[in-house]
């Protein structure tokens, strides 16, 4: 049973550099792609972006200048930075393995294993 | 950019009731579509793909239906256990995997 763990500082300053990490337990971290989305406080999910265990990438454009997901399959882990933060990222951040199932004229990407979500307050 | 526009916002639904929820999409998406339940301080967890596709595990009164820009989740006899957040998410990876404004499900 693959589980996903986040980790990372719980308080970030502004304009400062957010980093988590999502550790892969029960299972390897090739073969998949990896995401992470983020849920600000009483608001809806947003994807952040995913990265493929060979280390391709795909981002959410409205955050693409700030944004670095990375992988690292010696530790069966992988990494988001989110630069120059404001209080508007202030969210609940979630990591998920991405499944991938391709079909006759369709490739369908979902998230179908998520971590427990990790809090991070953007504040001096 | 997809954007996803789930109806009602905010249902109340009583145990045994039927519930359907709505997702529009701002142009056709085929069946890239899969939905998510959420309960309060918990993870997402996928409930179905490919529009209509139930993920392993999860109970057969939901099911998904739709295509092109018109989508539902319906559960067909309401247990206390899904009163939750749903919502619905665009599979087609590129420009991004829009997730829809949510609808929440609560106790009549």
């Amino acid at each position: 049973q693959v589980q996903l763990q986040e980790s990372g500082p719980g308080l970030v300053k502004p304009s400062e550099t957010l980093s988590l990490t999502c550790t892969v337990s029960g299972g390897s971290i090739s073969s998949y792609y990896w995401s992470w989305i983020r849920q600000p406080p009483g608001k809806g999910l947003e994807w952040i972006g995913y990265i493929y265990y060979s280390g391709s990438t795909n981002y959410n454009p409205s955050l693409k200048s700030r944004v670095t997901i990375s992988v690292d399959t010696s530790k069966n882990q992988f990494s988001l930075k989110l630069s120059s933060v404001t209080a508007a990222d202030t969210a609940v951040y979630y990591c998920a393995r991405v499944a991938v199932v391709v079909v006759p004229a369709a490739i369908y990407y979902y998230m179908d294993v998520w971590g427990k979500g990790t809090t991070v307050t953007v504040s001096s | 950019d997809i954007q996803l526009t789930q109806s009602p916002s905010f249902l109340s639904a009583s145990v045994g009731d039927r519930v359907t929820i709505t997702c529009r999409a701002s142009q056709g998406i085929s069946s890239y579509l899969a939905w998510y339940q959420q309960k309060p301080g918990k993870a997402p967890k996928l409930l179905i793909y490919a529009a209509s596709t139930l993920q392993s595990g999860v109970p057969s009164r939901f099911s998904g239906s739709g295509s092109g820009t018109e989508f539902t989740l319906t559960i067909s006899s309401l247990q206390p256990e899904d009163f939750a957040t749903y919502y619905c998410q665009q599979l087609n990876s590129y420009p991004s995997l829009t997730f829809g404004g949510g609808t929440k499900v609560e106790i009549k």
